[in-house]
């Protein structure tokens, strides 16, 4: 089993839908970081969390850390926000496991 | 753009050739991390150096090795190449390496070997 699970793996939306990406994770963790990758390779950082919410824009993230799960909801989206998005963990304990760990990520498709 | 420079962006080479990546961190940046992003493994760190030293270790492969200057910027060798070592590469930077702090990706670096 992964330590982080991401779902759905590819999701279609209509422009102007509100979408959810949904991360769950199995470790304990000092932080979750969601990051974007556009079609040409880039890897963008939309946020980084630790607790409770944050917004920025059209994008809001969201933690429970008692439930090891995270969401990136994108309202009114737009075709512009066709992309990747991958979760990524940073562990609690000392070495490596203090690095990032990564989902699958989730193909996001907004059709105009 | 993050601020992070990687070159070259891509590379097209034939196994059992030795290959090097570079990457410049952003300004003030002190802590340069390589990760490795393939089709069937995903993103997956590799290494991170802060203000010189190696600080983590994580799957990178012992025909790998990276190292970071006094000047920060930070080169990571890939040797003895494998079809398998085909990927891209990124290197991010963040002011301390610590847990809280949020890291710039570069471009990435498309490595091909046939």
């Amino acid at each position: 089993k992964n330590e982080v699970e991401q779902s759905p793996q590819n999701l279609t939306a209509q422009e102007g839908e509100f979408i959810t990406i949904n991360c769950s994770y199995s470790v304990g963790i000092s932080a979750l970081h969601w990051l974007q990758q556009h079609p040409g390779g880039g890897i963008v950082s939309l946020f980084m969390l630790s607790s409770g919410k944050k917004k920025h824009g059209r994008l809001i993230a969201t933690i429970n850390i008692q439930e090891k799960h995270s969401s990136l909801h994108i309202t009114a989206s737009h075709p512009r926000d066709s992309a990747v998005y991958i979760c990524a963990v940073r562990g609690v304990t000392s070495g490596s496991a203090r690095q990032l760990t990564f989902g699958s990520g989730t193909q996001l498709t907004v059709l105009p | 753009d993050s601020g992070v420079t990687q070159t070259p962006k891509h590379l097209i080479t034939a196994t059992g050739q030795r290959v090097t990546l570079r990457c410049s961190p952003r300004s003030g940046d002190l802590s340069v991390y390589w990760y490795q992003q393939s089709l069937d493994q995903g993103l997956q760190f590799l290494i991170q150096y802060y203000n010189g030293e190696e600080r983590a270790k994580g799957n990178i492969l012992e025909r790998f090795s990276a190292q970071q200057f006094p000047d920060l910027h930070s080169e990571l060798n890939l040797s003895s190449l494998e079809l398998g070592d085909s990927a891209l590469y990124f290197c991010a930077s963040s002011v301390s390496g610590g847990s809280t702090d949020t890291q710039y990706f570069g471009p990435g670096t498309r490595l091909t070997v046939l």
